[in-house]
């Protein structure tokens, strides 16, 4: 069975500019998690989707949003980029609803660099 | 809010000897306690999973323990080898909230 995948793996953008990242989970899983990483701020939680609607979002601004698509695929998008939003984002897929007791299947990861 | 606290500083041990991670949080007491492994460029990797009534969790050479009490979890592994090196964290999830919380990972050197 085919992991997490996230594209694009690298991204290099500008300030100000919007940025889209795609994850498509592993094939049944219906739940789909974004996380950011830094090396100040560790793995953060983003929001998770289920069933196409937002379940849970973590704190982060407005400029931070995502979607999820009937095949479960997701995408998360962040406009007018800031240099703090350099980061790893992380795409995390699991069976069902409910982070705590799901095992969570993480991709690769979208490296963003913002200039 | 909620703390989470693993050792920041990397934990040197010799291979064969066993490596023992702390998490500890604060305030509330979580429903369940995932352990995660993480090498360099990639995304996290699940290891274990205990919840709040269970004392202890193994999994071939890896061990959990979670004290509600002392409001901490260990996570060990036994007769390490140099390919268990890489970060580990630990990520409670608390009912309160509905968060899967991360701690900010402890690297763990296995030196042969």
């Amino acid at each position: 069975k085919a992991g997490v995948t996230q594209t694009p793996r690298y991204l290099i953008k500008t300030r100000g500019q919007q940025v889209t990242l795609s994850c498509s989970p592993i094939s049944g899983h219906r739940s789909v998690s974004w996380y950011q990483q830094t090396p100040g701020q560790g793995l953060q939680f983003l929001f998770e989707y289920f069933s196409e609607t937002q379940r849970n979002k973590g704190n982060f601004p407005g400029r931070f949003s995502g979607r999820q698509f009937s095949n479960s695929r997701s995408e998360m998008n962040v406009s007018t980029l800031e240099l703090g939003d350099s980061a790893l984002y992380l795409c995390a897929s699991s069976l069902t609803e409910g982070r705590g007791h799901n095992e969570q299947f993480f991709g690769p990861g979208t490296r963003l660099t913002v200039l | 809010s909620q703390k989470i606290e693993q050792n920041s500083e990397a934990l040197n041990i010799q291979e064969g000897k066993t490596a023992t991670l702390t998490c500890n949080y604060t305030n509330y007491s979580p429903a369940y306690l995932q352990w995660y492994r993480q090498d360099p460029g990639r995304g996290p990797v699940f290891l274990l999973l205990i919840r709040e009534n269970e004392k202890e969790k193994r999994k071939e050479r890896l061990k959990v323990t979670f004290d509600t009490t002392l409001k901490q979890s260990l996570f060990h592994i036994t007769a390490s080898q140099p390919a268990d090196s890489a970060t580990y964290l630990c990520a409670p999830f608390f009912d309160a909230g509905n968060m899967l919380t991360f701690g900010g990972g402890t690297r763990l050197m296995v030196k042969p």
